[in-house]
């Protein structure tokens, strides 16, 4: 089954530098998204991209995905303290709604 | 709107009890789905049901677990007979027709001792 992959595995910055994690997945989707998960917490929905798109903004936000090398990145800019969490990247398959595949997600730190 | 809801929160089991784990979607939600989660890893995909159907139940394995979503009521996971491999946190996650965006809930804690 395919599976998303983030890099890094665990980021640490400081307050206001932009943080960028990285995705990558092996078959074909229909879609990617981008979801946060601060500690021992559900998961919160940032973004999705459809597989025709290549970048997408949201806030601070900035998704890219890039179909011929089977990835996407996530660029927070002017990181905050509240940023601090995993994020993982998720894909989905189908023409319609179907379960999501998940990597092992980026533990984000970010220092005040 | 409320959103995802789950419980128990925590919930306590000896080897060999059964779990029940429950999750209302959100109003106006009639998919949900139900994913595992261990520790330090990515959410793993379990079942996908709609109303009082199983759309997608490859991720879950074949014996000891069951998941319904009746037509009135939250849905439900049920882990007969558990082993310590099944302590997780177990997520329940819905979505409007027609939509890839899905929103999950609290999660339900499973603790096998």
């Amino acid at each position: 089954s395919q599976q998303g992959e983030e890099d890094p595995q665990a980021l640490s910055i400081q307050e206001g530098e932009n943080a960028t994690m990285n995705c990558s997945y092996k078959t074909s989707i229909n879609n990617l998204q981008w979801y946060r998960q601060n500690s021992g917490r559900g998961l919160v929905h940032l973004i999705l991209i459809r597989s025709n798109e290549r970048e997408k903004h949201s806030g601070r936000l900035r998704v890219t995905l890039d179909t011929s090398k089977k990835s996407s990145s996530l660029l927070i800019t002017a990181s905050r303290a509240a940023d601090t969490a995993s994020y993982f990247c998720a894909t989905g398959l189908g023409g319609g709604a179907d379960g999501l595949t998940f990597g092992k997600g980026t533990h984000l730190i970010i220092q005040p | 709107n409320a959103g995802v809801m789950q419980n128990p929160r925590h919930l306590v089991r000896r080897r060999g009890q059964e779990a029940r784990l429950r999750c209302s979607p959100m109003k106006g939600h009639s998919h949900v789905y139900w994913y595992r989660q261990l520790p330090e890893e990515g959410l793993k995909f379990m079942v996908y049901l709609q109303k009082e159907n199983i759309i997608d139940e490859s991720g879950m394995p074949k014996e000891r677990f069951s998941a319904e979503f009746p037509k009135e009521g939250p849905s439900i996971l049920r882990i007969q007979q558990v082993v310590r491999g099944d302590s997780a946190a177990y997520f329940c996650a819905s979505s409007p027709p027609h939509s890839y965006e899905q929103y999950f809930g609290p999660g339900t804690r499973l603790t096998v001792t």
